[in-house]
């Protein structure tokens, strides 16, 4: 079935560093691929997404690629701040079919 | 997007007693989706609600449970009835426009 998969945390780096966090998926056709960021005692607020293979999301110095060859969308930033503190969602949603399938949420920590 | 609001933002409740959570969206839409979020966890779908029908679950939530109400395209409620500790959770809801889903800021419900 449909799924996605993200790397375990917590994720622990200096502020300035550089962030990956890594998502893959499994679905059939073209889903569209997104990042939420939930920071502590908030909702979901939506980074980014992606529509097509090759696309790819920027919001706030994040940025995601869709890569169909590797069913990946990892975020990346080129240098954390502390407040980018927060759990990161990866998320899929098959076309046409109005589900969205999400990934287990990693939580990052940015320390001065 | 959409500004989404809940109320309540949180509550502690008896066991045994139901709690109605209220989800209001400042444009109509025609899908409306409740998730259930346990500590430290990812977010579960418990159903959708579209105007005018019946909400349709998901496997493992029933409508005695957690009936669901939408009495037009910019409002609807979750109760979470008979509750019980394993209840305690954040509660959101969640609106979808253009492919997109946009989420409330949640509910947190302690039972006790």
């Amino acid at each position: 079935g449909d799924s996605v998969t993200q790397m375990e945390g917590p994720v622990t780096l200096s502020e300035e560093a550089f962030l990956t966090i890594n998502c893959t998926y499994t679905a059939t056709g073209y889903p569209s691929l997104f990042w939420y960021v939930q920071y502590p005692g908030e909702g979901l607020q939506l980074l980014l997404k992606a529509t097509k293979a090759d696309d790819k999301g920027s919001n706030k110095g994040f940025e995601a690629t869709y890569r169909k060859e590797t069913t990946s969308f990892h975020l990346e930033k080129g240098s954390v701040q502390v407040s980018d503190s927060a759990v990161y969602f990866c998320a899929l949603m098959k076309n046409n079919f109005n589900k969205f399938y999400f990934g287990s949420g990693t939580k990052l920590n940015v320390k001065p | 997007s959409a500004v989404i609001s809940q109320k309540p933002s949180r509550d502690i409740c008896q066991r045994g007693t139901s709690l109605t959570i209220q989800c209001q969206v400042d444009s109509q839409v025609t899908m409306m989706f409740w998730y259930r979020q346990q500590p430290g966890q990812s977010l579960t779908l418990i159903a959708t609600a579209n105007q005018g029908s019946e909400a349709t679950y998901e496997s493992g939530f029933v409508i005695d449970k957690f009936p669901i109400s939408r009495p037009n395209l910019t409002f609807s409620t979750l109760t979470v009835s008979n509750m019980s500790p394993e209840d305690s959770s954040i509660y959101l809801c969640s609106v979808e426009i253009t492919d997109t889903q946009y989420f409330g800021p949640g509910t947190r419900l302690t039972v006790l």
